[in-house]
């Protein structure tokens, strides 16, 4: 099956904006929906993005999600970045009967 | 509100069994998958297996394939996890998620289960 790469950490600043990126290893990212989850510390996943670029009721709009064809990834970009989104951050997509998380990234808003 | 409520911590050696479960409530608990997701200590989340309360169909991940038993009883809205022997390795927390088909996003999660496997 396919795996879904994430990089390990990233870092930004308060009010900047930043992107993760989720790379598909086989099959086109276009095939299945990426759907992305926010992980806090000691709390269970919540869905920030769903098929591609849907955002979740309660979900702020600076959260938005975008997938690339050309590069077979998708990305998940914070902009106006806040303390409170430091987090682990999570791309998942389904193919043949198999449901793939990436790696995760863990986010530092420093 | 859509609620998945896991069963308490475990502590256990290695070698014992262990079935752990994950309760819905204010859904139709038939008519969504819930899947089982792996997270040990440090690391990221792993997808183990899904089922499918309506008619049990069970899907396992090569990783876990005859290492875990997924199951359901739908006159409870539950759905287990199980082990027959632990090993120290099988430590971690394990979370359940709903999904409303096989290509929706994990909607609702459990609040997850910590199970220690120690000697």
């Amino acid at each position: 099956n396919f795996m879904l790469t994430q990089p390990h950490s990233v870092s930004e600043s308060p009010g900047k904006t930043v992107t993760i990126s989720c790379t598909r290893s086989s099959g086109s990212v276009a095939s299945n929906y990426v759907q992305w989850y926010q992980q806090r510390p000691g709390s269970s996943p919540t869905t920030v993005i769903y098929e591609d670029t849907q955002r979740p009721s309660g979900v702020p709009d600076r959260f938005s999600g975008s997938i690339d064809s050309s590069s077979n990834s998708a990305s998940l970009t914070i902009s106006g970045l806040k303390t409170e989104d430091e987090a682990d951050y999570y791309c998942q997509s389904y193919g043949s009967s198999a449901w793939v998380f990436g790696g995760g990234t863990k986010l530092t808003v420093l | 509100e859509v609620q998945l409520v896991q069963s308490g911590a475990e502590v256990k050696k290695p070698g014992e069994s262990l079935k752990i479960s994950c309760k819905g409530s204010a859904y139709t608990f038939s008519s969504n998958w819930i899947a089982w997701v792996r997270q040990m200590p440090g690391k990221g989340l792993e997808w183990m297996g899904i089922i499918y309360p309506g008619d049990s169909d069970t899907r396992y991940s090569p990783s876990f394939q005859g290492q875990v038993t997924i199951s359901a009883d739908r006159s409870i809205s539950a759905a287990y996890l199980q082990w027959s022997s632990l090993k120290a390795s099988d430590t971690a927390k394990y979370y359940c998620a709903t999904l409303t088909t096989v290509t929706s996003p994990f909607d609702y999660w459990g609040q997850g289960t910590l199970v220690t496997v120690s000697s």
